[in-house]
């Protein structure tokens, strides 16, 4: 049973295209995040939800909109994406309250051409 | 002073040695000091975590020593082997808020 998961796992799109990235975890945790990973592996917090509500919204461009409809689910939805957007974008979570393991989903590549 | 500071970049290490990195960080008021390993195509997973209150932990071949009046915490893998080879990325925070990441050390091990 996969934990926390995403799709697409890849994603190769034109510049100027808007597109989504989908994260469902079945863990039952309060707390998802969204991070950017570079080409260097640099590991950027973007966004953190706590049950649906926005808890963290780190310097991003406003082209980035998370959108969390429950719990268990937080998609990011990217407009105008642009050639510097290209990187892996993981999706995480862990139980609110407690500095326990953040469990994260395999990632999905964006490829912005 | 919310930085965690992580080194080396890249490192290699024989089959059977021992691979040491180090992180640095400022914010005396972090509480949790995890270690993250990733594998080439696969979210980062945590391997290994320490509180202020131990200098050292083990578990198997990895050890975290924490030095809190240096500011300092290390991974040590003993006995390093090739399905080591990963990027090792420490992390701190406190009060269960979000974590602060050190860039990642790429850790190759040679046959």
């Amino acid at each position: 049973d996969t934990a926390v998961s995403q799709t697409p796992k890849y994603l190769v799109t034109q510049m100027g295209n808007d597109k989504s990235i989908k994260c469902e975890q079945n863990l039952g945790h309060d707390t998802m995040y969204w991070y950017k990973q570079d080409s260097k592996k640099f590991l950027k917090i973007m966004f953190s939800y706590n049950n649906k509500e926005l808890i963290i919204n780190e310097t991003v461009p406003n082209r980035f909109s998370p959108k969390s409809p429950d719990k268990a689910h937080l998609n990011l939805h990217i407009n105008s994406l642009e050639l510097g957007d290209s990187a892996v974008y993981f999706c995480a979570s862990r139980p609110h309250g407690s500095t326990d393991t953040q469990y994260f989903g395999p990632g999905t590549r964006l490829t912005v051409l | 002073q919310q930085q965690v500071k992580q080194s080396p970049q890249s490192l290699i290490v024989q089959k059977g040695g021992i691979s040491i990195i180090n992180c640095a960080y400022e914010n005396t008021a972090f509480d949790y000091f995890p270690w993250y390993q990733q594998f080439p195509g696969k979210g980062p997973a945590l391997l290994i975590a320490i509180r202020p209150d131990v200098s050292e932990k083990k578990e198997g071949r990895f050890t975290i020593s924490f030095n809190k009046s240096a500011k300092q915490f290390s991974l040590h893998i003993m006995d390093s082997q090739p399905g080591d080879s990963a990027t090792y990325f420490c992390a701190a925070s406190r009060d269960n808020y979000q974590l602060i990441w050190g860039a990642g050390t790429k850790l190759i091990i040679k046959p």
